[in-house]
């Protein structure tokens, strides 16, 4: 079952803006990993943040994580058209390799 | 990372019948799921791969309805039995690599499956 919740459930901004959509979980995580998935293919594999993290940077990303909250952001800065995708985040727990899934956000970055 | 390939692509098959989807992965695996993501949801695990033993079911999930093979540590095979329009989504295999440094979990291309 989904562990969490995702909002927003659809973002759409112009290109060159930031997106920020943020993932909140029930239970205590051993790491969090985000997910973008373009047009129902398969999940690219985007970073991974340990629950003992609280902030990782790859490129154009950015993820927060605040386990006293439950919740994580990612932030992707200046969006491109190639960023229009489905961003899921999924947590596991300690001792559990089973990914439990965020509902997903919806962006669209328009030209 | 593990690099993952899926067949077929996508199927549209009748109802009633069976359809067997591969996953192969490029090095040797011990962790291998399987996913099912229904139209505008997001993904939930059907099951566990394991290899040499029977896989471990999610709750809502039967062997009768989707057996798994695990021959080995690079392959696997879902079948979805006795069709209906309901089994339409998309079937994910993934593997957890234990070649990264902190275990991500990468996902295959996916099968997209419609029942008609």
């Amino acid at each position: 079952s989904q562990q969490g919740e995702e909002d927003p459930q659809a973002l759409s901004i112009q290109e060159g803006e930031n997106a920020t959509m943020n993932c909140s979980y029930k239970t205590s995580i051993n790491n969090l990993q985000w997910y973008r998935q373009n047009s129902g293919r398969g999940l690219v594999h985007l970073i991974l943040i340990r629950s003992n993290e609280r902030e990782k940077h790859s490129g154009r990303l950015r993820v927060t994580l605040d386990t006293s909250k439950k919740s994580s952001s990612l932030l992707i800065t200046a969006s491109r058209a190639a960023d229009t995708a489905s961003y899921f985040c999924a947590t596991t727990r300690r001792n559990d390799y089973k990914l439990s899934f965020g509902a997903g956000t919806t962006v669209t970055v328009r030209a | 990372s593990a690099v993952i390939s899926q067949k077929p692509s996508r199927d549209i098959c009748q109802r009633g019948t069976s359809l067997t989807i591969q996953c192969q992965v490029d090095s040797q695996v011990t962790m291998m799921f399987w996913y099912r993501q229904q139209p505008g949801q997001s993904l939930t695990l059907i099951a566990t791969a394991n290899q040499g033993s029977e896989a471990t079911y999610e709750s809502g999930f039967v062997i009768d309805k989707f057996p798994i093979s695990r021959p080995n540590l690079t392959f696997s095979t879902l079948t979805v039995s006795n069709m209906s329009p309901e089994d339409s989504s998309i079937y994910l295999c993934s593997v957890e690599d234990t070649g990264t440094r902190y275990n991500e979990q990468f996902f295959g291309p996916g099968t997209r499956l419609t029942v008609l």
